[in-house]
């Protein structure tokens, strides 16, 4: 059974601490993204990963870290420099390119809904 | 730097057909228009995809200009359970993508 995980659906932690949220995906995808989605808004790039040991920052990078040891995992770290780390965070990956173009048929995991009090 | 616009809302009753408009004036030259469909609390879900013309699949058509600075998706025959919120994505140059800004449908009974 194909495709993404994120693991947990619910994650509640202290103000202060550093969490990591997990995805993992079976697809053999080369690209691998991490998006922050706040209540009412839309998905906003935090990290991406076109290839194993390599990303790149996204639009709000700041207070997040990445990690991309393994083509199957992007782990995604909230520091405590993230100053509202309250929200929804999805992972997705993509195969990358489809007849020779560029494609963004991202796949999207169930998502990570993170609380911090 | 590329953006895509896109309606903050619509409403249409069922049975209609509902065209949701993404204007991406920077498009890479490259780079497919993707749509998705997101439910609250749930990751968006892979629509339709195309890049150029016309493309249609079971649940969507996509219509792209010539000149490819926007796309239209259009849903045929809407019922309740399409009500949800709808983002195109689109590369740009410099290996950038963008989402959209997300067009939340409402279908009316």
């Amino acid at each position: 059974d194909g495709g993404i995980t994120q693991s947990p659906k619910y994650l509640f932690r202290k103000e202060g601490q550093n969490v990591t949220l997990s995805c993992e995906q079976n697809l053999n995808h080369d690209a691998m993204y991490w998006y922050r989605q706040d209540p009412g808004q839309g998905l906003r790039l935090i990290y991406y990963s076109q290839i194993v040991n390599d990303f790149q920052k996204g639009d709000i990078a700041e207070g997040y870290s990445v990690s991309r040891e393994k083509k199957e995992s992007f782990p995604l770290t909230v520091t405590s420099a993230q100053k509202n780390p309250t929200a929804f965070y999805l992972c997705a990956s993509s195969g990358g390119t489809t007849q020779g173009r560029i494609t963004y048929e991202q796949y999207f995991g169930p998502g990570t809904r993170l609380t911090v009090t | 730097l590329a953006k895509t616009t896109q309606p903050i809302s619509m409403d249409s009753y069922e049975g209609q057909e509902v065209n949701i408009t993404c204007s991406h004036n920077n498009i890479a030259t490259n780079d497919y228009i993707t749509w998705y469909q997101q439910f609250p609390s749930q990751g968006p879900r892979f629509i339709i995809q195309g890049y150029k013309t016309k493309v249609t699949n079971e649940v969507a058509s996509l219509f792209i200009p010539a000149d490819r600075k926007s796309s239209t998706l259009s849903l045929p025959r809407v019922s309740l359970s399409d009500t949800a919120v709808y983002y195109c994505l689109v590369g740009a140059t410099g290996n950038q993508f963008y989402f959209g800004t997300g067009t939340s449908l409402t279908v009316i009974p």
